[in-house]
């Protein structure tokens, strides 16, 4: 894999459904890998950074693990809400301050 | 409240034109970033700056100049040299990386289009 690369590419789920989406990246020369949430109309907000394999993070219903030896990681979202309703972005670190990001996958949770 | 500003929300733009966006932020952050968007891709970074006065080209730089004459403000001139401006453009700012993965915040961002 030579990008940062997001799948799905769109969900949508129901009021209630537990879901999940995949970053894969390029392992080699690997330094941080970063999830953010992008609402419309709003500014992306930073959920996580992981940086050693196997990481996992939680916040709130929000989790994401990371393994830097094949290059993933997945986000879940246990019980989605309308208002987890946004496109979800990664992005990868191979220096300390630029980051790669993917396409993102755009959720949208329905009553 | 401490964050990032754009502006203007939508810039237009005539052929031959240059147009700066602006990008301030009071969270005494160091490092300031230009990103752009378009349908179907990536944020792919136009310039950054990792300090007052001194900055480098991103992936995307052709037909873009920066400034970073205060720490505040880091100002995006989309030249006539850019031949495919119609983007939506996001500034962000983070600490120092000091060798460390930092998060970086964003601004709301600025659309701009060429008439």
């Amino acid at each position: 894999i030579l990008n940062v690369e997001q799948s799905p590419q769109s969900l949508h789920v129901q009021e209630g459904d537990s879901t999940n989406f995949t970053c894969s990246f390029p392992s080699s020369n690997f330094y941080a890998l970063h999830w953010y949430r992008w609402e419309t109309a709003k500014s992306p907000e930073a959920l996580f950074v992981m940086t050693l394999n196997g990481d996992e993070k939680k916040k709130g219903r929000i989790s994401a693990t990371l393994n830097t030896k094949e290059g993933y990681s997945y986000l879940y979202i246990k019980g989605s809400q309308p208002e987890d309703s946004a496109t979800y972005l990664c992005a990868r670190t191979g220096t300390a301050s630029k980051l790669t990001f993917g396409t993102g996958t755009r959720l949208q949770v329905t009553l | 409240d401490g964050g990032i500003t754009q502006s203007p929300k939508y810039l237009f733009r005539k052929e031959g034109q240059n147009v700066t966006l602006s990008c301030e932020q009071n969270l005494n952050h160091d490092a300031m970033y230009w990103y752009r968007q378009d349908p179907g891709q990536g944020l792919r970074l136009i310039y950054y700056s990792q300090i007052v006065n001194d900055f480098q080209k991103g992936d995307i730089a052709e037909g873009y100049s920066v400034s970073r004459e205060k720490k505040e403000s880091f100002p995006l001139t989309v030249t006539s040299a850019q031949k495919n401006p119609t983007a939506f453009y996001l500034c962000a700012s983070s600490i120092a990386t000091g060798g460390i993965p930092v998060t970086q915040y964003f601004g709301p961002g600025t659309r701009l289009l060429v008439l």
